[in-house]
C-alpha cells in the first residue's frame, strides 16, 4: 500500500532563518507530488506541484521554493522566512495527473516563525 | 479557497445526523471533495462526487449535490464522538488543482 511521510511535524524557526520540510511517497512510482499551506481559520492554498522528476509549478509567488530530486521526494524550501511563513504544510500525492480521486495528504507540518 | 464557502461551526449531539454544507462558484468543476482533518493530522479524503451525479451514499455519508445552486452537503448519520473534527470541500478547477473551503468544525456532545 501506499504511504505518504512528512517531517519534521513541528517546527519552530528564527525569522531570517533557512527551511527545508521533507516529504516522501512510498509505495508507488511516478506520483503526482503537491505542497500546500493552512494558515490559522483558513482554507488550504497550493504552493507548488510537481508531476515527475524536477518539474515543478508554482502557483503563488512567494518567499518558497519547493524541488524534486527523486521520483518520489518533494522538498520544500526557504533561504530566509518571514513572520508570514507560518502555517500548516501539506503534502500531497495523487496518482493520476489530473487527481481526479482526490488526493492523499501526508500529516503535515506546523511551521512557526518567531 | 475563497471561492469555495462553508460555515465554521457545526454543534450535535451523538446518535443525531449532521449536515456540513459548502457552497462553491465555478460551475464547471467536475469533481467535488469531502475531507476530514482531525487535530493536528493531515486531511483525509472521506468521499467525493462526480458533477453528473446528484447524490452519492457511502456507509454513514451522504453527499447531495445541487449543480443549480452551486451547493454541496455532507450528511453523517447516527454521528458519533469519533466524528468530531473539522471538514472540508474542495472543489477541482484546473486539472489538477483544487479550491478548499475554510473548514467546518464539527463538535459531537455525548
Amino acid at each position: 500500500s501506499q504511504t505518504i511521510h512528512q517531517w519534521p511535524a513541528t517546527l519552530v524557526q528564527p525569522v531570517g532563518s533557512p527551511l527545508s520540510l521533507e516529504c516522501t511517497v512510498e509505495g508507488t512510482s511516478n506520483p503526482n507530488l503537491y505542497w500546500y499551506r493552512q494558515a490559522a481559520g483558513r482554507g488550504l492554498q497550493l504552493l507548488f506541484y510537481s508531476v515527475g522528476i524536477g518539474q515543478i509549478s508554482s502557483e503563488v509567488p512567494q518567499n518558497l521554493s519547493a524541488s524534486r530530486p527523486q521520483d518520489r521526494q518533494f522538498i520544500l524550501s526557504s533561504k530566509k522566512l518571514l513572520l508570514s511563513d507560518s502555517g500548516f504544510y501539506l503534502c500531497a500525492w495523487s496518482r493520476d495527473r489530473g487527481a481526479n480521486y482526490g488526493y492523499t495528504f501526508g500529516s503535515g507540518t506546523r511551521l512557526t516563525v518567531v | 479557497g475563497e471561492d469555495v464557502e462553508q460555515s465554521l461551526f457545526l454543534s450535535v449531539r451523538e446518535g443525531d445526523s449532521s449536515v456540513i454544507n459548502c457552497t462553491y462558484t465555478d460551475s464547471s468543476s467536475t469533481y467535488l471533495y469531502w475531507y476530514k482533518q482531525e487535530p493536528g493530522a493531515g486531511l483525509q479524503l472521506l468521499t467525493y462526487i462526480f458533477s453528473n451525479m446528484d447524490m452519492k451514499q457511502d456507509q454513514r455519508l451522504t453527499v447531495l449535490l445541487n449543480k443549480k445552486d452551486k451547493h454541496l452537503s455532507l450528511r453523517i448519520a447516527d454521528t458519533q464522538t469519533g466524528d468530531s473534527a473539522i471538514y472540508f470541500c474542495a472543489e477541482r478547477y484546473n486539472f489538477n488543482k483544487f479550491y478548499f473551503g475554510s473548514g467546518t468544525k464539527l463538535n459531537v456532545k455525548p
